[in-house]
């Protein structure tokens, strides 16, 4: 069963925790991104990254972290410096980095930090 | 950065009407215009996309509408059904053609 896979379907944590998100993909895709979406305001890219042990900033990467160590995993810290974390959370990843290359989104994962 | 306007922030038609969806965008050197589909709970998924080399590209009852001198493009919904009923969102590249910038989502409802 191939697919984006992300884990917890929802999580709660306390202020001033870090929490890891997960997000996994058996696609074979080199790119992966995540988004953050909240009521109103669309889609908003954190991180994207295009090739294993490389990625870069996305629009609001204050207050998060990621890593790309192998090719099918790229998970996202939500740091304490994040001021407003609770949201609902989309890893996506494509073929390529070509922009015309479809980008397939896992469920997501709604934080709430209490 | 990038912005894109979408608009409406909601939309309610009713059933076997045309829904239609309007996003404008700043600049981009790459043309490339997606639009996803998300039903709630859910992580979006691309519903048609359009490369304007065409002005105009139709899939079933959905179609984009491209016009690049004014920057505009539209997803039209042709005999709107229940089960079109979530939320579209429209993107444009950006940043060098790395990211996609999404417009802020139209909810939209299809009643009976």
């Amino acid at each position: 069963d191939g697919g984006i896979t992300q884990s917890p379907k929802y999580l709660f944590r306390k202020e001033g925790q870090n929490v890891t998100l997960s997000c996994e993909q058996n696609l074979n895709h080199d790119a992966m991104y995540w988004y953050r979406q909240d009521p109103g305001q669309g889609l908003r890219l954190i991180y994207y990254s295009q090739i294993v042990n490389d990625f870069q900033k996305g629009d609001i990467a204050e207050g998060y972290s990621v890593s790309r160590e192998k090719k099918e995993s790229f998970p996202l810290t939500v740091t304490s410096a994040q001021k407003n974390p609770t949201a609902f959370y989309l890893c996506a990843s494509s073929p390529s980095r070509d922009l015309s290359d479809t980008q397939y989104f896992g469920p997501g994962t709604r934080l709430t930090v209490l | 950065q990038q912005q894109v306007k979408q608009s409406p922030q909601s939309l309610i038609v009713q059933k076997g009407g045309i829904s239609i969806i309007n996003c404008a965008y700043e600049n981009t050197a790459f043309d490339y215009f997606p639009w996803y589909q998300q039903f709630p709970g859910k992580g979006p998924a691309l519903l048609i996309a359009i490369r304007p080399d065409v002005s105009e590209k139709k899939e079933g009852r959905f179609t984009i509408s491209f016009n690049k001198s004014a920057k505009q493009f539209s997803l039209h919904i042709m005999d709107s059904q229940p089960g079109d009923s979530a939320t579209y969102f429209c993107a444009a590249p950006a940043g060098g053609n790395e990211k996609l910038t999404f417009g802020t989502g139209t909810r939209l409802t299809i009643i009976p």
